[in-house]
């Protein structure tokens, strides 16, 4: 079967770095997503790995490394914002979306 | 109308009765999603359309119908609402699939089927 695999809960610091991993077994890979998620509202996007390496963006960075079927999302000054769900999510060579239960972050000042 | 909007934000049902989830997006996306989260589980599919005019089943499409009549539109009918279906809907658009098919989210739908 399909399953993607990330770390229920993490704890951080304000001001911290912090890298959540997301492992994955899928039929196919078509592209890594990362979203964040506060507490009840919506997902937002955030990422997309579809090539080996290292993607920046601003304070966040996300890493893919196909052969290991891993990649991580990476949170650099963390912010007291930052206290959210991270939902990694991958598409499947069907192109359907397979979503992991998501990490809860917890910044602590 | 900016986005994504879900109707209704809460809801609370009897078993046994009808209930549609609205959803409609003004980006004029081709392909609409219907999912379903619950504690300790990733979002799961429920039904999906790649464009107006058709629909497509996901993973957990039983009890639950949608219809395409245009772009904007894509709601969600429960025939007959069972206690398991209590959970947070959420519609979702995307432009294409070959792209990054970045997935925009409405703010979703707390249904409690008691």
């Amino acid at each position: 079967g399909q399953n993607i695999d990330q770390p229920t809960e993490m704890t951080a610091t304000e001001g911290a770095i912090v890298q959540i991993n997301c492992t994955y077994q899928t039929s196919g890979f078509n592209g890594l997503f990362w979203y964040q998620q506060h507490a009840g509202e919506a997902p937002t996007f955030l990422s997309y790995n579809v090539l080996d390496g290292l993607e920046e963006k601003g304070r966040f960075s996300s890493f893919l490394s196909r052969s290991k079927g891993y990649s991580y999302l990476l949170l650099k000054e963390l912010q007291m914002k930052d206290s959210a769900s991270y939902l990694c999510a991958v598409r499947d060579g069907n192109y359907q979306l397979i979503w992991g239960a998501g990490t809860k972050l917890i910044i602590k000042p | 109308i900016a986005g994504i909007t879900q109707a209704p934000t809460s809801q609370i049902l009897a078993a046994g009765r009808r209930m549609t989830l609205r959803c409609t997006q003004d980006m004029r996306h081709n392909a609409m999603y219907w999912y379903r989260q619950d504690l300790g589980l990733g979002l799961r599919l429920i039904h999906y359309s790649n464009t107006a005019g058709t629909t497509g089943k996901g993973e957990v499409p039983d009890g639950y119908s949608v219809s395409r009549a245009n772009t904007d539109d894509f709601p969600l009918t429960l025939a007959s609402a069972v206690p398991s279906q209590t959970s947070v809907y959420f519609c979702a658009s995307s432009e294409e699939e070959g792209e990054s098919g970045e997935l925009f989210f409405g703010e979703g739908s707390r249904l409690t089927v008691l």
